[in-house]
C-alpha cells in the first residue's frame, strides 16, 4: 500500500530537549516536504527536498533541520524546541516527473513543547 | 510569491443543502489548482485538481470546483452536502515554479447538521 509513515504520532516534550520526527514513504518519490498545521493559518511549509541531498527552505524554517540523505526518508529535527513549535507537523511527498503535482501526506504528528 | 484566501471561515449547513467555498489565489502565470480534504482526526486527501483543459472539474465525492481565470478562483461546490462531509476544506496552488510547493489557504471548517 502506498503511503507516507511518520513517527511519533504524537508527543509532549519540554523546551530543548532535541527531538527528531520521522518521515518515510514508499513510492519512490523524489519530492518531500514537511509543512506545519495552526488554527486559522492552514498549513505552512518547514523545508522541502526536490531529492536526495537536497534540501531548502519553505516559509518557517527558523527552529527546524532537515536531512535527505535516502531517497525515502525526510527527518524533520528540532534541535532546541520551545512552546510555539506546538504544532501539528504533517509530512508530504510527490512525484516530480509528469503533470501530477498531488502530494501525498502522512498522518500527522502532534507535537507539544512544554 | 503566491498566495491563497479562503474567505470563508466557518460554515454551517443543513444536510441536503448546497455547499460553495470560496477560494482566491494571487499569482499571475500559471498555475494548478487543489482542493484538498481533512476529516476530523485524518491527514489530508486530494478532492480534486485542475491542472488545464475543462475548467469545471469534477472530483471525488460529488464534488466540483471551477476554474476562473479572470477572477483567479477556484471555488468549491457541492449540490447537496452530507454530515460525512463534515471536515475542514483547504485550496492549495501551485504556480509550478521549480519550487514545486504547495501554497495552502488558511481552510474552511464545514460543519453539516443532520
Amino acid at each position: 500500500e502506498a503511503q507516507v509513515t511518520q513517527n511519533p504520532r504524537y508527543l509532549i516534550t519540554v523546551t530543548g530537549k532535541k527531538l527528531t520526527v520521522t518521515c518515510s514513504q514508499n513510492m519512490n518519490h523524489e519530492y518531500m516536504s514537511w509543512y506545519r498545521q495552526d488554527p486559522g493559518l492552514g498549513l505552512r511549509q518547514i523545508y522541502y527536498s526536490m531529492n536526495v541531498e537536497v534540501t531548502d527552505k519553505g516559509d518557517v524554517p527558523e527552529g527546524y533541520k532537515v536531512s535527505r540523505k535516502e531517497k525515502r526518508n525526510f527527518p524533520l529535527i528540532l534541535e532546541s524546541p520551545s512552546p510555539n513549535q506546538t504544532s501539528l507537523y504533517f509530512c508530504a511527498s510527490r512525484a516530480t516527473g509528469g503533470n501530477t503535482g498531488e502530494l501525498f501526506f502522512g498522518e500527522g504528528s502532534r507535537l507539544t513543547v512544554l | 510569491a503566491q498566495s491563497v484566501s479562503q474567505h470563508n471561515h466557518h460554515v454551517i449547513l443543513s444536510e441536503a443543502a448546497s455547499l460553495e467555498l470560496g477560494c482566491n489565489y494571487s499569482y499571475g502565470g500559471t498555475v494548478n489548482l487543489f482542493w484538498y480534504v481533512q476529516y476530523p482526526g485524518q491527514h489530508l486527501q486530494l478532492l480534486l485538481k485542475y491542472f488545464s483543459g475543462d475548467p469545471l472539474v469534477k472530483g471525488i465525492k460529488g464534488f466540483e470546483a471551477e476554474f476562473i481565470k479572470s477572477k483567479f478562483s477556484f471555488n468549491l461546490r457541492k449540490p447537496s452536502v452530507q454530515w460525512s462531509d463534515t471536515a475542514e476544506y483547504f485550496c492549495a496552488v501551485n504556480a509550478n515554479t521549480g519550487r514545486r510547493a504547495l501554497t495552502f489557504g488558511s481552510g474552511t471548517r464545514l460543519q453539516v447538521q443532520p
